[in-house]
């Protein structure tokens, strides 16, 4: 099993639509968990961090399940400018250390 | 300037040429990466750095040799590439320590290196 793993998508959605994203991790004492955004040819950008209690920031709302070790995102009103790459990132045991994900790719369509 | 900057933003080599990429943050931070995002794969953690010394190397070949002269400057100084490594190089910062909301990271925008 790979240390973190995304559904590679695309994920094709109209505008307004809600759309979620889980990513799966592997070592059971990452504590540290985010979501990060990136744009075509650009640098990845920190979306959010994920808490144990779960988090929610405008339209996103981003989850936490250490049972079934897995993070989800939800995004919803989906916009046209939602359209990106969205980096799942476990840092391992509580380090400063980070494993991404290959990320989920997020395509809105009119 | 604020954030974490890099230079320079694109740069075109020859396999025999000798280059460096520079980052810079300014944002405090205490740990420093850099990685490597080739098409289409996933970013790749090359060097980490943590209060100056290295933490991580993953099996970076070394043709690429990083340098760290404090918690604010990285270096990347590339020789004898292959066109292989072609790719964008990204340099991030995070505090480093603390409680785990501090190990978020921010990026530089990236050097796009072509070797030719």
């Amino acid at each position: 099993r790979k240390e973190v793993e995304q559904d590679p998508g695309p994920f094709n959605v109209p505008e307004g639509a809600t759309v979620a994203f889980n990513c799966t991790y592997s070592n059971s004492a990452s504590q540290s968990f985010f979501w990060y955004r990136q744009d075509c040819r650009k640098e990845p950008k920190l979306l959010m961090s994920v808490y144990s209690s779960g988090n929610e920031d405008g339209r996103f709302t981003a989850q936490l399940n250490r049972a079934s070790q897995y993070i989800s995102l939800l995004i919803r009103d989906s916009k046209l400018s939602d359209s990106a790459t969205y980096l799942c990132v476990v840092n391992r045991g509580g380090s400063y250390i980070p494993t991404f994900g290959r990320g989920t790719s997020l395509i809105v369509h009119p | 300037e604020t954030g974490v900057t890099q230079t320079p933003r694109h740069l075109v080599m020859g396999m025999t040429n000798k280059k460096s990429l520079k980052c810079e943050q300014h944002l405090g931070h205490n740990a420093m990466y850099w990685y490597k995002q080739s098409a289409k794969k996933p970013l790749e953690l090359m060097f980490v750095y943590n209060f100056k010394e290295q933490t991580e190397n993953n099996s970076v070949p070394s043709r690429f040799s990083p340098e760290c002269p404090n918690s604010s400057h990285l270096f990347l100084h590339l020789h004898t590439l292959q066109p292989e490594d072609s790719a964008l190089y990204l340099c991030a910062s995070s505090q480093g320590t603390g409680t785990s909301g501090s190990y978020e990271q921010y990026f530089g925008p990236g050097t796009r290196l072509t070797v030719t």
